[in-house]
């Protein structure tokens, strides 16, 4: 069974940095893209950030674009999210997600119960 | 940043038929399709089609996925109270190299 766990989130003031984690077990953690996605209580859902299964292609929406940075380790079944520069806008509920391919496809196949990050001064 | 449109809600009745839809332009729904979510309130999204329809092992087969044109459907029959929640297309978007959600329908079932 495919299991995501999140971690990371928290209370930050603007301007700071936080670094989500997700650790991913269940399934061939280096066959498939990942991804995360975020949520405002309420709202609609908001692609963040997405990776190849090799870490060799990243793409970001322009909303985090030059100010998130998404990596993985594959040797640890792990996803990460580097944000910097955090705005009021930027809180969320953060998801981790599990493409169906190689590459993001948008399949969003498995989702974990999310990590909540709050930007307030 | 191109977008997908969807109704912002949908209602029908208790055994009845929902038809949800997922407009977007050529580069995007035209020449890739759309996946499907669904969400209940307070958990997390459930996958139920990928962008070429296939339907994952779990969903119902009252569930169905299609494609005509620049408008991606997803098809409910037999409407049960546990369908009422909200449904997101999305779909990745080459030209952009982004992934794209839509707005999300929220199903009602009378």
């Amino acid at each position: 069974e495919v299991h995501l766990v999140e971690s990371g989130g928290g209370l930050v003031q603007p301007g700071t940095s936080l670094r989500l984690s997700c650790a991913a077990s269940g399934f061939t953690f280096d066959d498939y893209a990942m991804h995360w996605v975020r949520q405002v209580p309420g709202r609609g859902l908001e692609w963040v950030s997405g990776i190849s299964w090799n870490n060799g292609v990243s793409n970001y929406a322009d909303s985090v674009k030059g100010r998130f940075t998404i990596s993985r380790d594959n040797a640890r079944n792990s996803l990460y999210l580097q944000m910097q520069n955090l705005r009021t806008e930027d809180t969320a509920l953060y998801y981790c997600v599990k493409d169906s391919y190689e590459y993001s496809s948008s399949n969003f196949e498995n989702w974990g119960q999310g990590t909540l990050v709050s930007v307030s001064s | 940043q191109a977008g997908l449109s969807q109704p912002p809600s949908v209602s029908a009745g208790l055994g009845q038929t929902a038809t949800l839809t997922c407009t977007g332009n050529s580069n995007i729904v035209g020449s890739g399709g759309a996946a499907w979510l669904q969400q209940h309130q307070g958990h997390p999204p459930t996958f139920l089609f990928s962008r070429n329809n296939r339907r994952p092992s779990g969903i119902s087969e009252r569930f169905s996925a299609s494609r005509s044109g620049n408008i991606a459907s997803l098809t409910i029959t037999g409407l049960q109270t546990e369908d009422e929640a909200d449904y997101y297309c999305s779909t990745w978007d080459s030209s952009l190299s982004t992934v794209v959600f839509g707005g999300g329908t929220k199903l009602t079932v009378l």
